[in-house]
Formats: structure tokens, sequence, C-alpha cells
């Protein structure tokens, strides 16, 4: 079956910590994205990559970064400089099309603690 | 700048009554909309989508409506089951120049069906 795959599922980190979230795709989809999801504050775009080698900064990206050296691959690293990074992080991928809806498919999360 | 806003942070009604969620938008740019549900501790799955040239959208017991002159949206749930407990997100995109597509989300609506 394919689809998106993010591990850890659960993470916690000491203040000070980065960490970095894995997201795996087999759709061969050629965008993929990091939301963050806070309670009351809906999906928040944080990085989103249209093709290998590129990407761009969302609504949120202050304290994180991503590398996109595969299609397949979208880690989200959470660096110290994020000021309040316990949250719920999905990725997610599409295809790239001109027109149409733009239907993401999204992986399961990874909830991020920070102790 | 909320670009798209779901003003009921939840909503309940009794098992096969009609549930309609609302969305309100800014940006008369969003060419389209779509709607997501999401179960805790899981990534949202995509329900319907809607073309802002259309005004109207069905499948199955889900309805989308599109109201462009109000900016306003809303998805109809008819009957509903207690299986559709769930957040519902509303999201749309602009694909016009200088866009990539990528998706703008509302805070989430939580529905409560009752047996």
């Amino acid at each position: 079956d394919g689809g998106i795959t993010q591990s850890p599922k659960y993470l916690f980190r000491k203040e000070g910590q980065n960490v970095t979230l894995s997201c795996e795709q087999n759709l061969n989809h050629d965008a993929m994205y990091w939301y963050r999801q806070d309670p009351g504050q809906g999906l928040r775009l944080i990085y989103y990559s249209q093709i290998v080698n590129d990407f761009q900064k969302g609504d949120i990206a202050e304290g994180y970064s991503v590398s996109r050296e595969k299609k397949e691959s979208f880690p989200l690293t959470v660096t110290s400089a994020q000021k309040n990074p316990t949250a719920f992080y999905l990725c997610a991928s599409s295809i790239a099309v001109a027109s149409g809806a733009n239907v993401l498919t999204f992986g399961a999360g990874s909830r991020l603690t920070v102790l | 700048d909320q670009q798209v806003k779901q003003n009921s942070p939840s909503l309940s009604v009794q098992e096969g009554r009609i549930s309609i969620l609302n969305c309100d938008y800014t940006n008369s740019m969003f060419d389209y909309f779509l709607w997501y549900k999401k179960y805790p501790a899981e990534g949202p799955t995509f329900l319907i989508s809607i073309s802002s040239i259309k005004d109207k959208n069905e499948d199955g017991r889900f309805t989308v409506f599109l109201n462009k002159s109000a900016k306003h949206l809303s998805l109809h749930i008819v009957p509903s089951q207690p299986g559709d407990s769930a957040v519902y997100f509303c999201a749309a995109s602009a694909r016009g120049s200088g866009n990539t597509g990528k998706l703008i989300f509302g805070q989430g609506t939580t529905l409560q069906v009752k047996p």
C-alpha cells in the first residue's frame, strides 16, 4: 500500500536540543509539506517542497529547517531556536498538477513534547 | 491574518440528522476549497472538494456548497452517523501567478454525533 510514514510517533526532547522528524512517502508525489497543529489554531504550514533540492518557507518557518535530497523523503528539524516546539506535526504530499484541487495526503503525525 | 476561518469550534447533532459545518474565507484568489476529516492522533483524510466555478458538489452523504459572493462555504452531512464524529477542517488554495496551490487551513470544527 502506498502512503506516508512519519516517525517517531511520539518524541520527547529537552529544551535546547535539536530533533529531526522523519517523513517518507512511496506515492511518487512531487510535492511535500510540513504542517503543525496546535489546539484551536488548525494546521499551519511550516515548509513545503515542490521538487527535489528545492523548498520554500511556509507561514511559521522560524526555528525549523528541512531538506529534500530525495523525492520520497522530507525530514523536518526542530531547532532550539523554535520557542514553542511542543505540537503535533503532520507531513503531507501531493501530485504537482497545474490545475485542479491540490489534494494532500497526510501521514499519521508525530507528537513532539519538550520537557 | 486568518484567510480561512471556521468560527464554530464545536457542533453536536443527533444521529440521523443533518450536520452543517461552516467556513468563511477572505482571499478572492482562492480557486479550490477542500474539506478534511481528522480523528485524534491521526492525519487528516480528504473528504470532498469544490472548484470556485461551481456552487455545489455532492459525494454520497457529503455535500459542499459554495457562495462566492459571501465568501462562504459549508459542508452538509446527511444523515449524520456516530462514526462521523471527528474534527473537520476547511482548506483553500490558489493557483494563480505566484501561488503554488499550497493549502491554507481553517481552525477546525469538532463534530459530535450522538447515538
